[in-house]
């Protein structure tokens, strides 16, 4: 799986959209970008995924570049309840039965 | 609501005292997941049952073990609890039978405290 390169940690004020961005400049032709999220004390959570093609669903937006290199998750309204590790994830669909591959992620804070 | 369960949630053990931790599933997925994560860092993935085949990763310590008796239920078992096991122990399923969603549910987790 290509590697991915997140910030540590990000701050967003609530009711603001907030855009997380994620390097993944090896990416190959067949792979996808996961997003995933881990509120503290739970388990990761799905977010989204997609392949080149801009994607949303209820909870987020995915905006991946046109040479599929970096990409940008967005919560268009964030909420306290959105204060969590955001992790960037790239895999094949599918991609086997092996595990995901977390990172380091990035912390979001989302301030009052 | 189909999901993952871990019973329980907080597990206290004895320094090299084997322990036992439980994961049920009602999604009918084929592979189940264990996943370590200690205090700051991300989960890492121990190993996983596809169907009924084992799997483990290279470098998971050879004092975990798992079991899988049936589809619904998997277990970890840590046969000395050193203090460097105390951890949240994330179990994960997911299906790879053909036309299902390839997606992974996590479940809350168990937070091992050894001493």
């Amino acid at each position: 799986d290509a590697k991915t390169t997140q910030p540590p940690s990000m701050d967003c004020a609530e009711g603001r959209a907030a855009n997380l961005p994620c390097n993944h400049s090896t990416i190959s032709g067949n792979e996808y970008v996961y997003w995933y999220r881990q509120i503290h004390s739970q388990g990761p959570q799905y977010i989204i995924h997609g392949l080149k093609n801009n994607e949303t669903n209820e909870m987020a937006s995915l905006i991946i570049t046109e040479d599929r290199k970096s990409s940008t998750l967005i919560l268009p309204h964030a909420t306290l309840r959105d204060t969590a590790v955001y992790y960037c994830i790239v895999r094949m669909y599918g991609g086997g039965a092996d595990g995901l591959t977390f990172g380091k992620g990035t912390h979001l804070i989302i301030q009052p | 609501d189909a999901m993952v369960i871990q019973n329980p949630r907080y597990q206290v053990t004895q320094f090299g005292k084997p322990v036992t931790l439980s994961c049920s599933q009602t999604l009918n997925h084929n592979v189940m997941y264990w996943y370590q994560q200690k205090s700051s860092q991300a989960p890492k993935l121990l190993f996983h049952y596809y169907d009924k085949d084992f799997n483990n990763e290279a470098d998971t310590p050879d004092n975990f073990q798992s079991r899988r008796p049936n589809t619904s239920f998997c277990f970890l078992d840590i046969r000395s609890p050193g203090l460097g096991d105390a951890a949240m122990y994330l179990c994960a399923t997911s299906s790879r039978r053909t036309g299902d969603n390839y997606g992974y549910t996590f479940g809350s987790g168990t937070r091992l405290t050894v001493v």
